[in-house]
């Protein structure tokens, strides 16, 4: 069964620094999503993207945040100089339209220290 | 804010049916009900979804009222490998752009054996 991947599964990063966070979404999906999740809080959404731009995104979104779909199937996400507070899980999904189910990958546990 | 209210807690013994309820009152006439689970700190997992007819898949059914004001996942013949934290979610099915999916808290299932 096709699924979503992400790579790495951890990612260790001093603050200041630049991460990149990579995802395969599924194969015949057109609609790329990042959430993240904040040990013990709840998943929040952050960006949606489609057609090589944003969709739509959260104030979460901010200017420190970009996405990127550098080839025909890795979906990026990086974060220019990272805080403290960026420490989380961040997780990939997919889904082949807006309003169809979205699929999600098993996440990067990110710790900024 | 998550449109829908769930319990926070539940348990179940194993074997037994496990209904989780989920209020969404206002739900709109294009959003779909759907229901994820998430394990540990792993990516949320797909379980099911529906507009106003009852479905049922291979991990569960789900019930919505005449009304579509609340739902009920049901898990048949739980297993201690459904503990986890389950999300109960209102999503558009038409309009609009590719908007996130907008978790709550979820119920945490415990499955006693």
């Amino acid at each position: 069964e096709p699924e979503v991947t992400q790579t790495p599964s951890h990612q260790v990063t001093q603050m200041g620094q630049e991460v990149i966070l990579r995802c395969v979404p599924i194969s015949n999906h057109l609609y790329f999503y990042w959430y993240r999740q904040i040990l013990g809080q709840k998943v929040e959404f952050l960006v949606s993207f489609y057609n090589n731009e944003i969709s739509e995104k959260s104030e979460i979104f901010d200017d420190q945040f970009s996405v990127e779909r550098p080839d025909g199937s890795n979906f990026t996400l990086k974060i220019r100089s990272t805080k403290l507070e960026d420490s989380a899980m961040y997780f990939c999904a997919s889904s082949a339209d807006p309003h169809e189910t979205q699929y999600f990958g098993p996440g990067t546990r990110l710790l900024v220290l | 804010d998550a449109k829908t209210t769930q319990p926070p807690s539940m348990d179940c013994a194993e074997g037994r049916a496990a209904n989780l309820p989920c209020n969404h009152s206002t739900i709109s006439g294009n959003e779909y009900v759907y229901w994820y689970r998430q394990i540990h700190s792993q990516g949320p997992q797909y379980i099911i979804h529906g507009l106003k007819n009852n479905e049922t898949n291979e991990m569960a059914s789900l019930i919505i009222t005449e009304d579509r004001k609340s739902s009920t996942l049901i898990l048949p013949h739980a297993t201690l490998r459904d503990t986890a934290v389950y999300y109960c979610i209102v999503h558009a099915g038409s309009g609009g752009g590719a908007d996130g999916l907008t978790f709550g808290k979820g119920t945490h299932l415990i499955i006693q054996p």
